[in-house]
């Protein structure tokens, strides 16, 4: 495997389940990232890891709670989630922080569909 | 604080067409300005980056981008468009110094459809 991979690709789940977001960056990065691109909207910041330490929550529900065990692995557990919380869910990873003087690399993402 | 915006959800164009893609920003410091493309079922892949360098800057796949300061803008263009550039494009800004504490804002988006 190569860059950023993401698991799974599609996944739909009820308002009542729990689900877990995988992510693993092949680079050797130091920074992780989570994203939520929605129809239309710009994409948003959920979470920033640095050396697996958390750095940046944006006001995100407790619904989603992010693990970062190690700098090349980043999950998003999901419970009981809104249908609004459908989107398409982007992991990124960058050789360090320091907003875009380190280039961002992103996965494939996740296409989420709460029913 | 920094902001931007871009100048049209979807434009189309004939293929060999000139591709002109339209962004404006906000920051209250000199800015890094990217752009970024999104196939279909695919993450952000960057196209090119503007960091106080030359103010044209060139990206892959024969775009490039010129950052006008006095206008705020940071354009995207392609001479002449091939079918395979059909895809999402965004623009994005970011506070233009090395801060662990700089995000990147990204626009909306805009979708580029090329027309045979």
């Amino acid at each position: 495997e190569t860059g950023v991979t993401q698991t799974p690709r599609h996944l739909v789940m009820g308002m009542t389940n729990k689900k877990s977001l995988k992510c693993e960056q092949h680079l050797g990065h130091n920074a992780m990232y989570w994203y939520k691109q929605s129809a239309k909207k710009p994409l948003e910041l959920m979470f920033v890891y640095s050396l697996e330490e958390r750095v940046e929550n944006n006001s995100v529900p407790s619904r989603f709670s992010p693990e970062c065990p190690n700098s090349s692995h980043l999950f998003l557990h999901l419970h009981t989630l809104q249908p609004e919380d459908s989107a398409l869910y982007l992991c990124a990873s960058s050789q360090d922080l320091g907003g875009g003087y380190y280039e961002q690399y992103f996965g494939p993402g996740t296409r989420l569909t709460v029913t | 604080a920094q902001s931007v915006t871009q100048l049209g959800s979807h434009v189309s164009v004939s293929e060999g067409a000139l591709v002109l893609l339209r962004c404006n920003y906000s920051s209250s410091v000199p800015p890094y300005l990217f752009w970024y493309v999104q196939y279909p079922n695919q993450g952000l892949q960057l196209l090119l980056k503007y960091t106080s360098a030359a103010t044209l800057v060139k990206g892959i796949n024969g775009f490039e981008a010129e950052f006008k300061k006095s206008e705020t803008s940071f354009h995207l263009t392609k001479p002449s468009a091939h079918m395979s550039d059909a895809a999402e494009y965004f623009c994005a800004v970011s506070g233009g110094t090395y801060s662990s504490a700089s995000k990147i804002i990204f626009g909306s988006g805009t979708r580029l459809s090329i027309r045979p």
